[in-house]
């Protein structure tokens, strides 16, 4: 029973564009959401979070949104660059001190 | 600046060998944790550890043992490996724990595959 979902496995975009990445969460108990971004025999880096006590958390190209109503978050990419190619995890936490993580999207930006 | 370090990188064992995977992190965190990333699965937590001397299960934990003997160290042993253990293994630490904005950071990944 997976806690949180990604429920798409790839996502290709057009440099320039807007990419938008999106995660559902099952568990009403998680208050803090996390993105890491991971490239090929990489560990994931960390990209950006939000409490939820917010709706929207914002870092340069990078905006994660939060309803918390319908369990869901996305995160925003705009411009989308080449570079942005990887496979973008979420992850939620609550008290458990533990992060719960999706199964990743696969993003491909077209030069 | 190291950071989080993870050996051997690669491994390839027989069914039934033993073998331990070896986290280092010099970033002074108190948490750490072991995760498995199998295709379609995402990452899944084995085990991890609020501090020195503190082991706590995970969601995936059987097959598996850990020791954090040191701050800076810690340890996930695989006692008598199973083809169901042929993984990617990630080694994390935090400074904080998850639920209170923890940012983990990660080790490069040691693949494990079992014959």
């Amino acid at each position: 029973d997976q806690q949180v979902k990604q429920n798409s496995p790839s996502l290709s975009v057009q440099e320039g564009r807007i990419s938008i990445l999106n995660c559902d969460y099952t568990n009403s108990m998680f208050d803090y959401f996390l993105w890491y971004k991971k490239y090929p025999a990489e560990g994931p880096t960390f990209l950006i979070s939000i409490s939820s006590i917010k709706d929207k958390n914002e870092d340069g190209r990078f905006t994660v949104f939060l309803n918390k109503s319908a369990k869901h978050l996305s995160l925003h990419i705009v411009p989308s660059q080449p570079g942005d190619s990887a496979v973008y995890f979420c992850a939620a936490s609550g008290s458990a001190r533990q992060l719960t993580f999706g199964s990743g999207t696969q993003l491909t930006v077209l030069p | 600046n190291a950071g989080v370090t993870q050996t051997p990188k690669f491994r390839v064992l027989k069914t039934g060998q033993s073998m331990t995977l070896l986290c280092a992190q010099d970033m002074n965190h108190e948490y750490m944790y072991w995760y498995r990333q199998d295709p379609g699965m995402g990452l899944r937590l084995i085990h991890y550890s609020v501090g020195e001397g503190t082991t706590a299960k995970g969601e995936v934990p059987d097959g598996y043992n850990v020791s954090r003997l040191k701050k800076q160290n810690f340890l996930l042993g695989l006692e008598s490996a199973a083809p169901s253990q042929t993984s990617v293994y990630f080694c994390a630490s935090s400074r904080l724990g998850g639920s209170m904005g923890g940012e983990l950071f990660f080790g490069e990944g040691s693949r494990l595959t079992v014959l």
